[in-house]
């Protein structure tokens, strides 16, 4: 079984450009996840999707940030523009929750962001 | 949000056994205490996830005291593959990983 994939691996732009960041969960996976490192910060949630549906993006920040999740199943964070605090790394993560259980947090190998 | 606190770092050889602490005075009723492990240049993978006294699993066990302010990692036999940061989430699951946060984690090493 596929895990999650995350795209591109690496990403060098200049400030005020754009990038678009692409996560494909899990399949089957209805909740969907981004979250971001900064440099020699801690890992910090910015959205859950429940399939197509922004569950929570209390941790976006700011209107540069733009996730769709288009048809419940792969999912883009892109940035508009770029600024040089958004180098990072950006992870995206997918979960199944049932009852009973809160289950795993799958996470993909991160797409790191340099903005120069 | 509950706060917790780990050791930054440890250190540890082949073969024995590990214990992380984790400390959450705060934890409410419906939080879960979850752990985390992850490798330079990936992303973290789940280990273990429990609620009250001891789970074990092929990986690791976890034990909550009756109070549930603390909670221990135990890795039994460690080798070298393990070093790695592991980290402590205090959250409820089923609200939606927002509620859970990465602290600074602890840096375990292994040594031959």
């Amino acid at each position: 079984e596929a895990g999650v994939t995350q795209f591109p691996s690496h990403s060098v732009i200049e400030k005020g450009q754009t990038v678009t960041l692409r996560c494909d969960p899990i399949s089957g996976h209805d909740n969907l996840y981004w979250y971001r490192r900064v440099m020699g910060k801690e890992i910090k949630f910015l959205l859950h999707f429940v399939k197509e549906s922004k569950q929570d993006e209390s941790g976006m920040p700011n209107n540069r940030f733009l996730a769709e999740r288009t048809g419940g199943t792969y999912s883009t964070l892109k940035v508009q523009p770029a600024e040089l605090e958004d180098s990072g790394v950006y992870f995206c993560a997918s979960s199944q929750v049932t009852s009973g259980y809160g289950g795993e947090l799958f996470f993909g190998e991160g797409s790191r962001l340099t903005v120069l | 949000l509950a706060k917790t606190t780990q050791p930054i770092s440890m250190d540890s050889y082949e073969g024995q056994e590990v214990n992380i602490t984790c400390s959450h005075n705060n934890i409410a009723t419906n939080d879960y205490i979850t752990w985390y492990q992850q490798f330079p240049s990936q992303g973290p993978r789940f280990i273990i996830q429990g609620y009250k006294t001891k789970v074990t699993n092929e990986v690791a066990s976890l034990f909550i005291p009756a109070d549930r302010k603390s909670s221990t990692l135990s890795l039994p036999r460690v080798s070298l593959s393990d070093t790695a940061v592991y980290y402590c989430l205090v959250g409820d699951p089923f609200s939606g990983y927002s509620t859970l946060t990465f602290g600074k984690g602890t840096m375990l090493l292994v040594s031959p």
